[in-house]
Formats: structure tokens, sequence, C-alpha cells
């Protein structure tokens, strides 16, 4: 069974500051995906990002950054300098190769406040 | 602008009411699915819809019938509800998964649905 641990319920910090929100993940499979979704108070979920798992480079984007490690089973997200409409839940998702996306497994979600 | 359009954005319902939600999308993917999220809960899934046909059904009640008329339409069809079916139900869409490759999920905005 998969499952997708985001210890950070809710996060808040003030604007520029630095953020990272962690993911760890279980599977068992060797072959999956990883995802990072931004919900914002408007509802829709956007992506952000997709990792498989044999992609263990590190990627950035602007101001955000992911962090992949397999040896710790984790794919953290990190935004820099934060502004106000990084406001929103984000969530970390895990989809192993022998479902379709839609059986992803969701992370609880961190809820980030960023104040001015 | 999201490319996924779901209608209504909200909805009131009594219990013996029948309502359905609409989704759209037209980016030709060929997978949709239907999630119910609850506040602050990541998104269950319920439903999933791979080249028109029903390919998941996450043992969801019966009172909530899906249809994907075509390839770019899918509904949810609702009779019967109780008041703990009040959430935020989201549509998503994809590319089914292919050649091990799995993609990520496009979401609507939700429709937000209140059962009284």
């Amino acid at each position: 069974a998969q499952k997708v641990t985001q210890a950070q319920t809710e996060i808040s910090v003030v604007e520029k500051e630095d953020v990272t929100l962690d993911c760890v993940y279980e599977t068992r499979d060797t072959t999956y995906y990883l995802f990072w979704y931004k919900q914002p108070p408007s509802g829709e979920l956007v992506f952000l990002i997709r990792r498989n798992s044999f992609d263990e480079q590190n990627e950035i984007s602007g101001r955000y950054s992911w962090n992949f490690q397999k040896s710790t089973s984790s794919f953290n997200f990190t935004i820099t300098a934060s502004q106000v409409v990084d406001s929103a839940v984000y969530f970390c998702a895990l989809s192993e190769v022998d479902t379709n996306a839609g059986k992803s497994t969701f992370g609880d979600g961190t809820t980030l406040t960023v104040k001015p | 602008d999201t490319e996924v359009t779901q209608t209504p954005k909200h909805l009131v319902m009594g219990m013996t009411n029948k309502k359905s939600l609409k989704c759209e999308q037209h980016m030709g993917h060929r997978a949709m699915y239907w999630y119910k999220q609850k506040a602050k809960k990541p998104p269950e899934l319920m439903f999933v819809y791979s080249y028109e046909k029903l390919s998941i059904n996450e043992s969801v009640p019966s009172r909530f019938s899906p249809e994907c008329p075509n390839s770019s339409l899918l509904n949810l069809h609702l009779h019967a509800l109780q008041p703990e079916d009040s959430a935020l139900y989201l549509c998503a869409s994809s590319q089914p998964r292919r050649g091990g490759v799995v993609g990520e999920l496009f979401f609507g905005e939700g429709s937000r649905l209140t059962v009284l």
C-alpha cells in the first residue's frame, strides 16, 4: 500500500522568508510518480510538478524548487522569498505506475500562510 | 483560467432532490475523474472514466451516479443525498497511463454542494 505523509499541518511565515514543505512517501513499487499540487482558496488544485522515481535530479522553477531523495523517500518543496500569493494548501501525491493518475494517493496537505 | 470547467459552482439541495454536477474539458484528455473533498482534507477519489468507460468506482454509494456522455463531458447525478455528502466536488482530467507514464491531473474549481 502506498502512503504519503505531510507532517506539517500548517506553516506561517512572513513575506520574503524561505519555507520548505516536507513530503515523505511509502511505496513497494520501484517505479512511481510524485506530484505537488497547490490549492488556493478558490478551490482548484493546480499542478506544480511531476517527478518519476528514476529521475532524482532536483528541479528549480523560479522561486520554487524541489528536492527528491529516494534514500529517505522524501520529495520536499521549497519556496524562496515567499509572497502573499503563495498562501494556499499544498498537497504532495504519489502514483504507482500500474495505476493511472487518478489513483494518486494524496498527503493530508500543508496550509501555508504568508503574511505581509 | 482553468481548462476544466465545472457547473454549478454552488449547489444547495434537499435530501429528496435530484440534481447533477457537470464537468467539461477540451484538452483531449481521455481520462476523467470525480473527487470529493471535505474541509481541510485531501481529495478523495470517487470515480474514474478512461476512454468514456467507467474504470474505477471507489465503493461510492449509489446515490451518486456518474455518466460520461463523450470524451469531453462528465456528469455526476445526485439523488437522495445526506447532509454528510456536503462537500466540494472536484472534476479532473488527464491523459490515461500510457507506456508507463503517469500524467498529472488538471482540476476544475469544483462544485460546492450543501445538502440540507
